[in-house]
């Protein structure tokens, strides 16, 4: 079964702190995707990492991915009350292109 | 806007009744996906089109789901018989032909089973 496990759940950080989420997968995957959720919104594309040793920088928010471990990072730097939101990392499902979604990682940055 | 839309954008109904969503992919864009979201999970596939083929169906989409895409252009997704466990965001994304592209969402329609 094709499993997609995001950590943490839940993140609360102080404003201006650096943490990082973790999302590993059970299969091969040559690219990974980071989505930004709103509450009560569409999903928002953040970073398409296309090949092992990516890396995507968009401002607080760095991606990278390592095929091999099936792993990706999500670092963030200097945490600002905007980035406060659910992050969801996904992996293509199979040979049609559907995605395999983590659970998500509910940010809440405090000043 | 030249983005993925979806009508309505919350729908509230009785249980029993039917409803039934629309989706307007980007033009471009060969393939057209469903989703469903309830809270506090990520995204599950339901199923998707290439141009006017419905290609794979979740075994998440029980007979009483159906959708279709006339003409490759929007989709609609009804449900029948809705049930308390069908309220959830039922989301639509769409992307170019290959797999591999990136997949770009809609809205949302927000379904509220009473």
């Amino acid at each position: 079964e094709l499993k997609v496990e995001q950590n943490p759940l839940f993140l609360s950080m102080q404003e201006g702190k650096n943490y990082t989420i973790y999302c590993n997968y059970s299969t091969t995957s040559d690219r990974l995707y980071w989505y930004r959720q709103d509450p009560g919104k569409s999903l928002e594309s953040l970073f398409v990492l296309l090949s092992n040793g990516a890396v995507k920088q968009e401002g607080r928010l760095m991606a990278s991915l390592d095929t091999k471990a099936r792993l990706s990072t999500l670092h963030i730097t200097a945490a600002v009350h905007d980035l406060s939101a659910t992050y969801f990392c996904a992996i293509h499902g199979g040979s049609q292109g559907n995605l395999i979604f983590g659970k998500g990682t509910k940010l809440s940055v405090k000043p | 806007d030249t983005g993925v839309s979806q009508d309505p954008r919350h729908k509230i109904t009785k249980r029993g009744q039917n409803v039934t969503f629309r989706c307007d992919p980007i033009s471009e864009h060969n393939r057209l996906y469903w989703y469903r979201q309830t809270l506090g999970q990520g995204p599950e596939f339901l199923t998707y089109f290439q141009n006017e083929a419905q290609l794979e169906k979740s075994r998440l989409l029980s007979d009483r789901f159906s959708a279709e895409r006339p003409k490759g252009s929007f989709s609609t997704l009804e449900i029948q018989r809705t049930e308390q466990g069908d309220s959830a965001m039922y989301l639509c994304a769409s992307s170019f032909l290959l797999p591999a592209y990136e997949q770009y969402f809609g809205p949302g329609t927000r379904l509220t089973v009473t």
